[in-house]
């Protein structure tokens, strides 16, 4: 079964920078799974932030940026504001049509 | 501007089906690089990919609910289904659909609509 971690929960002061970090049990992650990053708010439907690993959507500030750390995708924070705390979430593609959600960060900023 | 908007029942009883449609405006189905998603989210966890449909029929399920689902999708009527079978109380949760970019070198959920809750109680 395919699996992809998260961190549970991490915390950032305004202004700070944190990065998120999305792996797979089953070996390193590169850009061939096309990592996306979605953000979601309490009640509210996930929006994207994310997609092909760098590529930010329609909107998204400059300061989330997407990468590949060593054997994870990441999403980096970089000057955290109040309006950032949020659930996470990436989700892989692992072919044959399927993707997988990882499990979620929440981050606090605080 | 797309739009998806998901409607159905939102109690069901266990071992009962649930089915749910998602309705798209301001976009067309019969595109070839678009499938047709749906993903759940049960009260204080995560988010799960249950599956996605194409305009021509094609689909793909999560392994874990596969022997329970089926995704539809009918362009002559601007919605696709989602039914899930022999439901249980685990399968409460806010059903989203969403629309899934597929340009071979780029696989996203770009749109999403804003979900509804189903609850499985008797």
């Amino acid at each position: 079964q395919t699996v992809v971690t998260q961190e549970p929960s991490l915390s950032v002061s305004p202004g700070g920078t944190v990065t998120l970090t999305c792996g797979l049990n089953s070996g390193s992650v590169s850009t061939i799974y096309y990592p996306s990053w979605y953000q979601q708010t309490p009640g509210q439907a996930p929006r994207t932030l994310i997609y092909s690993t760098t590529t930010r959507s329609s909107g998204v500030p400059d300061r989330f940026s997407g990468s590949i750390l060593g054997n994870k995708a990441a999403l980096t924070i970089t000057g955290a504001q109040a309006d950032d705390e949020s659930d996470y979430y990436c989700v892989l593609y692992i072919g044959r049509g399927i993707s997988v959600f990882g499990t979620g960060t929440k981050v606090t900023v605080l | 501007q797309l739009q998806l908007q998901e409607s159905g029942p939102g109690l069901v009883k266990p071992s009962e089906t649930l089915s749910l449609t998602c309705t798209l405006s301001g976009g067309s189905f019969s595109s070839h690089s678009y499938y047709w998603g749906w993903i759940r989210q049960p009260p204080g966890k995560g988010l799960e990919w249950i599956g996605t449909g194409y305009y021509t029929g094609s689909t793909f399920y999560n392994p874990s609910l596969k022997s329970r689902v089926t995704i539809s999708v009918d362009t002559s009527k601007n919605h696709f289904s989602l039914k899930l079978s022999s439901v249980t109380a685990a399968d409460t949760a806010v059903y989203y659909c969403a629309r899934l970019i597929d340009l071979g070198f780029t696989y996203y959920f770009d749109y999403w609509g804003q979900g509804t809750l189903v609850t499985v109680s008797s």
